[in-house]
């Protein structure tokens, strides 16, 4: 079974400031890791994924994640967060040995960038 | 691109009655559809992964028969609430991966559903 954690229930930052938002993971065989964004009303729209090779990976509107597998962590990073990010962030995670394609979920951090 | 739509965008019924939402791959073909619950504030749970010409999968606790899915094609795939009560007001997400050794899902809009 597969499963995510995204520890913090809501990130403030002041805007201009570096984002984090953490993720760790725990799966039975190797992960696909992907990191998504809803806005209020909306639903996701994908931010970026890892499937294999490089470990820092980079997505839509200047996002990346490192990943990290000895700390199973998945982290979602920003140099400098707009007023704009602010939204609701899912991080999600799928067995790649397992045949479906079934994505489990983390709860899901909201983001307030503080102008 | 990677479009996923749904309709309608939000839907008021009276207790009893039956929607259907749709969810439509725009700009790619489809083999896995997916379709979620989210609460307010809450994460996404699955309810069931729908493959094109074949039977839905439902996940533990959702009621076949209380909703209803059809993936006819390889671009749609229908959500019954059959018999809607209060309870089953939510916010309603599909999702679908590419027919080609797709791994990441693409989501539609949501359709928000109030019961009365």
């Amino acid at each position: 079974a597969q499963s995510v954690a995204q520890p913090e229930d809501q990130v403030n930052v002041a805007e201009g400031n570096p984002l984090t938002v953490k993720c760790t993971y725990s799966v039975s065989g190797n992960p696909y890791l992907f990191w998504y964004v809803q806005y209020p009303n909306r639903g996701l729209q994908f931010l970026l994924k890892y499937i294999t090779g490089d470990n820092l990976v980079k997505g839509s509107y200047g996002f990346e994640a490192e990943f990290n597998k000895s700390q199973t962590s998945f982290h979602l990073k920003k140099p400098s967060a707009l007023v704009s990010d602010s939204a609701l962030y899912f991080c999600a995670v799928r067995d790649r040995d397992e045949g479906n394609n079934r994505l489990a979920f983390g709860k899901g951090n909201q983001v307030v960038v503080i102008p | 691109g990677a479009v996923v739509s749904q309709h309608p965008s939000w839907v008021i019924c009276k207790s009893g009655t039956s929607v259907k939402i749709e969810c439509r791959s725009l700009d790619f073909q489809a083999t896995t559809m997916f379709w979620y619950r989210q609460f307010p504030k809450q994460s996404l749970m699955l309810m069931a992964t729908s493959n094109e010409g074949s039977k839905a999968t439902y996940e533990q606790g959702v009621e076949k028969d209380k909703f209803l899915i059809n993936h006819a094609s390889l671009t749609l795939s229908t959500l019954t609430v059959t018999s809607a009560h209060p309870e089953d007001s939510s916010f309603y997400i599909c999702s679908a991966t590419r027919a080609a050794g797709g791994e990441t899902q693409y989501f539609g809009p949501g359709t928000r559903l109030l019961v009365l």
